[in-house]
């Protein structure tokens, strides 16, 4: 079965780091642009990071450029997103998802709450 | 910087009515990387028409998109009881990469 499927989130402290990751299945996340969109507590749907097949490109919303970075293990299958230096307003749903070559995300994840909060 | 931004935020319509959802453009594109998403409470996204028009695989062609340059629209017909969710558009471009309108909620 093609899947997405994340982990990691939870309760953390304003200021610290997170690592979430987002393992697939039933298809190779190499051959695909991946990323990731979150969602705030009653809020609507916002771009994070996306990465490259190849891994040699990544991009950034500004809102998290230079605190979080988006990386692959292909070996695993596996996507990450390392989140550093973390606000309340990070606080949200974190999304994996499949971008298709229409540059529409086709495959999510069932999402990772991450709180943050002291 | 391109901003979506849909109407109405919330459309009440009952089951076998005809649903239309706008997404209007600050500015005007080219290109056709406009897609549409529906999503149920407690649910992740799921992607409905991606190229303006475009069903991804398994979507009833009850649901249908269209437009261009700065107003695109999709449209629902024939609505059934699982088609009460929170419906999203979203462009690739170039700043932001990707934009996300606020969301239109079809209630009964």
């Amino acid at each position: 079965e093609v899947q997405l499927l994340e982990s990691g989130g939870g309760l953390i402290q304003p200021g610290g780091s997170l690592r979430l990751s987002c393992g697939a299945s039933g298809f190779t996340i190499t051959s695909y642009v991946m990323g990731w969109v979150r969602q705030a507590p009653g809020k609507g749907l916002e771009y994070v990071s996306t990465i490259t097949g190849d891994s040699v490109h990544t991009y950034y919303a500004d809102s998290v450029r230079g605190r979080f970075t988006i990386y692959r293990d292909n070996s695993k299958n596996t996507l990450f997103l390392q989140m550093n230096s973390v606000g309340a307003e990070d606080t949200a749903v974190y999304y994996c998802a499949r971008r298709q070559e229409l540059r529409a995300f086709d495959l999510w994840g069932q999402g990772t709450m991450v709180t943050v909060s002291s | 910087e391109i901003v979506l931004t849909q109407s109405p935020g919330t459309l009440s319509l009952s089951p076998g009515d005809t649903a239309t959802l706008s997404c209007r453009a600050s500015q005007s594109f080219s290109t056709n990387f406009l897609a549409w998403y529906q999503q149920k409470p407690g649910q992740a996204p799921r992607l409905l028409i991606s190229g303006v028009s475009s069903r991804a695989t398994g979507i009833p062609d009850r649901f249908s998109g269209s437009g261009s340059g700065t107003d695109f629209s999709l449209t629902i017909s024939r609505l059934e009881p699982e088609d009460f969710a929170v419906y999203y558009c979203q462009h690739y471009g170039s700043s932001p990469l990707y934009t996300f309108g606020q969301g239109t909620k079809l209630e009964i």
